[in-house]
């Protein structure tokens, strides 16, 4: 399997604290694009960060790429309840449709 | 309108049965795929059409097939299934070009008896 791989599985934190995952994947791409799945429902897509990008920021969301290590990281600012979701990041390996092949996700739990 | 609709929301067969899935979209892409999630697991990419072509085929068992009647529309046509194969699945959209995100829809939670 080409998956990318994940970490922490699992993270709980608590409303205000910021939320760090990673993602190591193995093959070059064209983009790395983190997902955030609400339990049992559909993907909804976060930020899509290109090949020759290191940083992008959306609103409370920054992510780094590090193509020469293969990593990504996906950092939440100031988290909310309303964040409690499961995470992935998915590498899109080229060709002119998107192939997305999803690394194992973080499963991110908020508290009050 | 940048939502993908699915249907059934879920659905329960036997193993001899016959079913179909269903997935629409509006919003003009012409890239359209199946994807298969198991529980706690990442999505698994299924199947790609491109203009309304097969394009990627992830080695599928053949009880599972797919059709692209026209732009908008995806279906999923199941036969003989077996209990290993329940699970979420999930159409997804996006334009036909490098470096753009898809859209999910909200999945078929299907069950095999």
């Amino acid at each position: 399997s080409q998956q990318g791989e994940e970490d922490p599985q699992a993270l709980s934190i608590q409303e205000g604290e910021n939320a760090t995952m990673n993602c190591s994947y193995k093959t070059s791409i064209n983009n790395l694009q983190w997902y955030r799945q609400n339990s049992g429902r559909g993907l909804v897509h976060l930020i899509l960060i290109r090949s020759n990008e290191r940083e992008k920021h959306s609103g409370r969301l920054r992510v780094t790429l590090d193509t020469s290590k293969k990593s990504s990281s996906l950092l939440i600012t100031a988290s909310r309840a309303a964040d409690t979701a499961s995470y992935f990041c998915a590498t899109d390996g080229g060709g002119t449709a998107s192939k997305l092949t999803f690394g194992t996700g973080t499963r991110l739990q908020v508290t009050l | 309108d940048t939502e993908v609709t699915q249907t059934p929301k879920h659905l329960v067969m036997g193993m001899t049965n016959k079913k179909s899935l269903k997935c629409e979209q509006h919003m003009g892409h012409r890239a359209m795929y199946w994807y298969k999630q198991k529980a706690k697991k990442p999505p698994e990419l299924m199947f790609v059409y491109s203009y309304e072509k097969l394009s990627i085929n992830e080695s599928v068992p053949s009880r599972f097939s797919p059709e692209c009647p026209n732009s908008s529309l995806l279906n999923l046509h199941l036969h003989a299934l077996q209990p290993e194969d329940s699970a979420l699945y999930l159409c997804a959209s996006s334009q036909v070009a490098v470096n753009y995100e898809q859209y999910f829809g909200p999945g078929t939670r299907l069950t095999v008896t």
